[in-house]
């Protein structure tokens, strides 16, 4: 079965501290990846999308993929309390025609300590 | 304000009566997506549409119907509720494959 694996955590990173977020999926063809953010109690929200090998920036969030590894990444720069939040990897793993199965790891508890 | 709307927020309903969880989306979106949340399971697809009248089963679709007559419409149907789809569903929608998700409030189901 096609699968999407995190660590569960919880990862614990001291206030301004660099917090790395792992991920592996196991379709060698998934062509699309995300990471989301869930605050307890709230939906999804997506922070980051990367389809090419390499690392992809934006503000204090740098993702990166390696396919070969089937591998993705997701490092926060500068923690800050708010990021205190479950962290999910979604990997589009039927990437054949227009189907669109995104399919989720169970996501890393992250905190952030001030 | 771009969104999608999930109602209601919170049901408790009893073992077989049958219920449906509404979902639009504003945003002319075509790809639209039915999740359950549970813990230790994490999120799971039921369902997933690529346009009107265009439907696919996700990896938990046993006692779930969908139906996309509308673009911006996505009804979940539980036929014959049981407690084991006591759960926390999610209805999202997204533009494309490379576009992510976009997730509504989510709706609180209990199955008594």
């Amino acid at each position: 079965q096609k699968e999407v694996e995190q660590n569960s955590g919880p990862l614990s990173v001291p206030e301004g501290a660099i917090a790395s977020l792992n991920c592996t999926y196991s379709d060698r063809v998934s062509q699309s990846f995300f990471w989301y953010r869930q605050y307890s109690g709230k939906s999804p929200e997506l922070i980051m999308s990367i389809y090419s090998n390499g690392d992809k920036e934006d503000g204090r969030f740098t993702a990166q993929l390696n396919k070969a590894s089937q591998y993705v990444s997701l490092l926060i720069r500068d923690s800050q309390p708010s990021d205190s939040a479950t962290y999910l990897c979604a990997v589009n793993l039927n990437s054949g025609g227009s189907n669109y199965k995104l399919t989720f790891g169970k996501g890393t508890l992250l905190t952030v300590n001030p | 304000e771009a969104q999608v709307t999930q109602n209601p927020r919170y049901l408790i309903t009893v073992t077989g009566k049958k219920l449906t969880v509404t979902c639009s989306q504003n945003m002319n979106h075509e790809y639209m997506s039915w999740y359950r949340q549970d813990p230790g399971l994490g999120l799971r697809q039921i369902y997933y549409s690529m346009n009107v009248e265009v439907t696919d089963k996700g990896d938990v679709p046993e006692g779930y119907k969908v139906s996309r007559k509308e673009k911006r419409n996505f009804p979940l149907i539980l036929e014959s509720p049981s407690p084991n789809q006591t759960s926390l569903y999610f209805c999202a929608s997204s533009s494309g494959r490379y576009r992510g998700y976009t997730f509504g409030s989510g709706t609180r189901l209990t199955v008594v």
